[in-house]
């Protein structure tokens, strides 16, 4: 069975500080990983995905991600925070096994950027 | 650049009622997903289509059904509405192409259910 854990449900941090939102996973067989944001009664918008090769990924809006096998970790980060990125944050997981395309999310982290 | 419609945007039905939700996916995408999303909840897996079959199913309710058409558009239908499946409920598509070649899925702006 796929899972997806976002410990926190919301993380502060000042604006200009560097952000991290964590995400840990568990799904037999090698991942695919995202991270979505949402923002007030929007759908969801896709950052970045791991699906293979370099281990730190690059998305929209400056965000990474470094994904980190041995720790089954996802953490999204940024140098810098906007208060702009305050919004809702969703980690996701597929498995790779074709037949089998669900995406499962986590319970998401609200984030605030204080001015 | 084209993305996922869903139509109606809002809708108001009342218990006991019939609601049909449509999912329009982006050009050339073959797979489908439909999410249900609770006030302050994560988006919960429905079900999902792949080349017009079902491809996976989650916690979706006897009282949902779902297909894909020919020209792919997908239709969620509810019968027999509960107050309880007030929620926002979303499509995604992505195009699946394999060895790692995916597209990530591509979410619409969600149809916003209200059970009276």
């Amino acid at each position: 069975a796929q899972s997806v854990a976002q410990p926190e449900d919301q993380v502060n941090v000042a604006e200009g500080n560097p952000l991290t939102v964590k995400c840990t996973y568990s799904v037999s067989g090698n991942p695919y990983l995202f991270w979505y944001v949402q923002y007030p009664n929007r759908g969801l918008q896709f950052l970045l995905k791991y699906i293979t090769g370099d281990n730190l990924v690059k998305g929209s809006y400056g965000f990474e991600a470094e994904f980190n096998k041995s720790q089954t970790s996802f953490h999204l980060k940024k140098p810098s925070a906007l208060v702009s990125d305050s919004a809702l944050y969703f980690c996701a997981v597929r498995r790779s096994t074709s037949g089998t395309y669900k995406y499962i999310f986590g319970t998401g982290t609200r984030l605030k950027v204080l001015a | 650049a084209a993305g996922v419609i869903q139509s109606p945007r809002h809708l108001i039905k009342e218990k006991r009622e019939t609601a049909t939700l449509k999912c329009y996916p982006i050009p050339r995408h073959d797979t489908v997903y439909w999410y249900q999303q609770g006030p302050g909840q994560d988006p919960q897996f429905l079900i999902s289509f792949y080349e017009k079959m079902q491809s996976d199913k989650g916690s979706i309710p006897d009282r949902f059904s779902a297909q894909q058409f020919s020209d792919y558009h997908s239709e969620l239908n509810m019968s027999s509405l509960e107050l309880g499946d007030s929620a926002l409920y979303f499509c995604a598509s992505s195009l699946i192409v394999g060895t790692g070649r995916d597209t990530e899925a591509f979410f619409g702006q969600g149809t916003r259910l209200t059970v009276v």
